[in-house]
């Protein structure tokens, strides 16, 4: 079975811009949580989505912001990027149903 | 609010020797417990998980937690460190209430150094 995916790995923009970070998760799995890590704060909960809901969400601001779709694929969209936003995003899929999370390689987006 | 500590920002040990990595937590009540490994440019791996039940658990690669409740804590040990290990472990909760997924909170992790 195919693991997490997330595309792209690596990306490059500009302070003012907006950036969409994709996320696949494992087949099956209906929830997608996404999850910034930098240096600083360390990991941090965005959010989570479930049978295309939001269903939690961390503390960021409303630059934050995701979706899903009806095969359970998520994006992340962050607008207005500042160069605080540089860092490590992780997705994690899981059934849904408190069971175990399964991360993503993640995309590292770096903010100039 | 919930949190967890890993005190140790950086360990060194040589290969073969044994490993103690700590975590703590401060929570309302007891939470569901995970560790993950991060090898450097990767994503997060589970290497074992509490959730009830017998306080000592087994994982994956060899490594063991100890659920001690008194203590707030779960540590991770490994009886014999293999150069692979080095790594970045994070100790992470969970609330055992709630709607849907878990909301996982980490530590700041803990960076294994292995000396040959």
């Amino acid at each position: 079975k195919a693991g997490v995916t997330q595309t792209p790995r690596y990306l490059i923009k500009t302070r003012g811009q907006q950036v969409t970070l994709s996320c696949s998760p494992i087949s099956g799995h209906r929830s997608v949580s996404w999850y910034q890590q930098t240096p600083g704060q360390g990991l941090q909960f965005l959010f989570e989505y479930f049978s295309e809901t939001q269903r939690n969400k961390g503390n960021f601001p409303g630059r934050f912001s995701g979706r899903q779709f009806s095969n359970s694929r998520s994006e992340m969209n962050v607008s207005t990027l500042e160069l605080g936003d540089s860092a490590l995003y992780l997705c994690a899929s899981s059934t849904g149903l408190r069971e175990t999370q399964y991360f993503g390689p993640g995309t590292r987006l770096l903010v100039l | 609010a919930q949190s967890v500590t890993q005190p140790d920002i950086h360990i060194t040990v040589s290969e073969g020797a044994s490993l103690e990595l700590r975590c703590n937590y401060s929570y309302g009540a007891t939470p569901y417990l995970f560790w993950y490994v991060q090898s450097p440019g990767q994503g997060l791996q589970l290497l074992l998980k509490y959730f009830s039940g017998d306080t000592l658990v087994q994982g994956i690669k060899g490594f063991e937690a100890e659920f001690k409740r008194s203590q707030s804590s779960f540590n991770l040990r490994k009886p014999s460190v293999h150069w692979s290990d080095a790594a970045e472990y994070f100790c992470a909760v969970a609330p055992v209430s709630g709607a849907g997924s878990y909301q996982l909170t980490f530590g700041k992790g803990t960076k294994l150094s292995v000396i040959p």
